[in-house]
């Protein structure tokens, strides 16, 4: 069984700067995918962004990047510029990969890390 | 294109009661699941479905039920409530492909007291 762990329950920022959120996760598989989810105030799930496990390059989506570190198991996300409207709890996910058949997409998720982007 | 739907968006029930949680989602996806948010947690997965009558256990499947008739909709119920069931419970899908990259698209969720 995979687990995965966010170990800052709580962090915060000011406006225009650059937060990092951590997570590891625990696993035998080799193939699988790592996910960020956010969640606003409005408790909607919304995908932030994705790594496949078998990719070296770090993912990147605007103002998101993560950092990958597989030998680590490490899969950290980087906000830059931070705006008020990032201000979430934030979610690590894990989802095992069979190449050519299928995982059924089930998520691992860690428990969230609340993050408060002051003006 | 509504995405994933749920139904209601909040309910009190009494110890002992049952109810339906009703999700739809308009993707025509083959993957859907329930999770529960506890406070200040992350989600669990309670079932999980890969398409119509189709249905597994999850992660915490105990008191619950599910059924899958039809590729959009995938009720949750529940039997004979108790208080630990108090929690927000999610419905998602996802088209399970490498194309669609995976991503498993959300309902609004449902808040639950059980009292």
């Amino acid at each position: 069984a995979q687990t995965v762990t966010q170990s800052q329950p709580e962090m915060s920022v000011q406006e225009a700067e650059t937060v990092t959120l951590s997570c590891t996760y625990d696993t035998s598989e080799n193939n699988y995918y790592l996910f960020w989810y956010k969640q606003p105030p409005s408790r909607q799930m919304i995908l932030v962004i994705r790594q496949e496990a078998y990719k070296q390059q770090n993912a990147t989506e605007n103002r998101f990047s993560v950092n990958f570190q597989k030998a680590a198991k490490s899969f950290s996300l980087k906000i830059s510029d931070s705006q008020l409207g990032d201000t979430a709890m934030y979610f690590c996910a894990f989802m095992k990969h069979v190449p050519g058949g299928t995982s059924y997409g089930k998520l691992t998720f860690g428990q969230g890390t609340i993050l408060t982007v002051h003006p | 294109n509504a995405g994933v739907t749920q139904t209601p968006k909040f309910r009190i029930l009494k110890i002992g009661q049952s109810m339906t949680l009703q999700c739809t989602q308009d993707m025509n996806h083959n993957y859907m699941y329930w999770y529960r948010q506890d406070p200040g947690m992350g989600l669990k997965l309670i079932y999980y479905s890969v398409g119509a009558g189709i249905t597994d256990k999850g992660e915490v499947p105990n008191g619950y039920n599910v059924s899958r008739s039809t590729t959009e909709d995938f009720p949750l119920r529940l039997e004979l409530a108790a208080p630990s069931q108090t929690s927000v419970y999610f419905c998602a899908s996802t088209s399970g492909t490498y194309r669609g990259g995976y991503e498993q698209y959300f309902g609004p969720g449902t808040r639950l007291t059980v009292t």
